[in-house]
């Protein structure tokens, strides 16, 4: 079985300021790695993934995630957030088999709100 | 680009009703999902569907739900008898088939639909 946890529950920032979102995870088999974004009243859009190759995995609107897995995180960072990037950030893993992705299981989120 | 569309937006339901929440997957992806996200909580699996079945399903998928393909577009959540622990947000999310036939890894999520159940 897969588990995740989200080490914080809500991340405040100021504008500009970096930020950092925790995620551990654990599973006895290969997994995919991935961060969703969810804006307000809004679904679920896919911020980045790790499947496989360079540790460090660029997203869309400057985010990266750097994937270790002898500490089984997949932390994800952002030099410098914007207003715009305030919503709840959702890490997940998708365990495979002999390629297959499986069911997703995310993790309880982290609401990061940006301040002015 | 191509993207997953669900229907209603929002639905209100009295307890002990059937629901049905409808979704359009991406039309080559043969792969299906529904999750539900409880207010304010995580974002949960219910159950998977390929090749007209139910691959995987979680412990919440009980007697009460089913899913169906009724035709070539449309994947549907059925909920028969509502209760009030079922008001959620369900997502649908398809993929596409990878050239050796599994399932490939990003799935993409519709917009969801609000069910309240009064």
């Amino acid at each position: 079985a897969q588990s995740v946890t989200q080490l914080d529950s809500q991340v405040p920032v100021f504008e500009e300021a970096p930020v950092e979102l925790r995620c551990n995870y654990s599973s006895s088999v290969s997994v995919y790695l991935f961060w969703y974004v969810q804006y307000p009243n809004q679904g679920l859009q896919l911020l980045l993934k790790y499947l496989s190759g360079s540790t460090l995995v660029k997203g869309i609107n400057g985010f990266e995630a750097e994937f270790n897995k002898s500490q089984t995180s997949f932390h994800l960072r952002k030099p410098s957030v914007h207003i715009s990037d305030t919503a709840e950030y959702f890490c997940a893993v998708s365990a495979t088999f002999y390629s297959s992705a499986s069911k997703i299981i995310f993790g309880s989120g982290t609401r990061l709100s940006i301040r002015p | 680009e191509p993207e997953v569309t669900q229907t209603p937006s929002h639905q209100v339901t009295q307890m002990g009703q059937e629901v049905i929440l409808r979704c359009v997957p991406i039309s080559n992806h043969l792969y299906f999902y529904w999750y539900r996200q409880i207010l304010g909580q995580k974002v949960e699996f219910l159950v998977s569907f390929y090749n007209n079945e139910i691959s995987e399903k979680s412990e919440i998928f009980d007697d009460q739900f089913s899913v169906e393909r009724p035709d070539g577009s449309n994947f549907t959540l059925k909920i028969r008898s509502t209760k009030l622990e079922d008001s959620a947000m369900y997502f649908c999310a398809s993929t596409r088939p990878t050239l050796y036939g599994g399932a490939e890894d990003t799935q993409y999520f519709g917009p969801g639909t609000r069910l309240t159940v009064l």
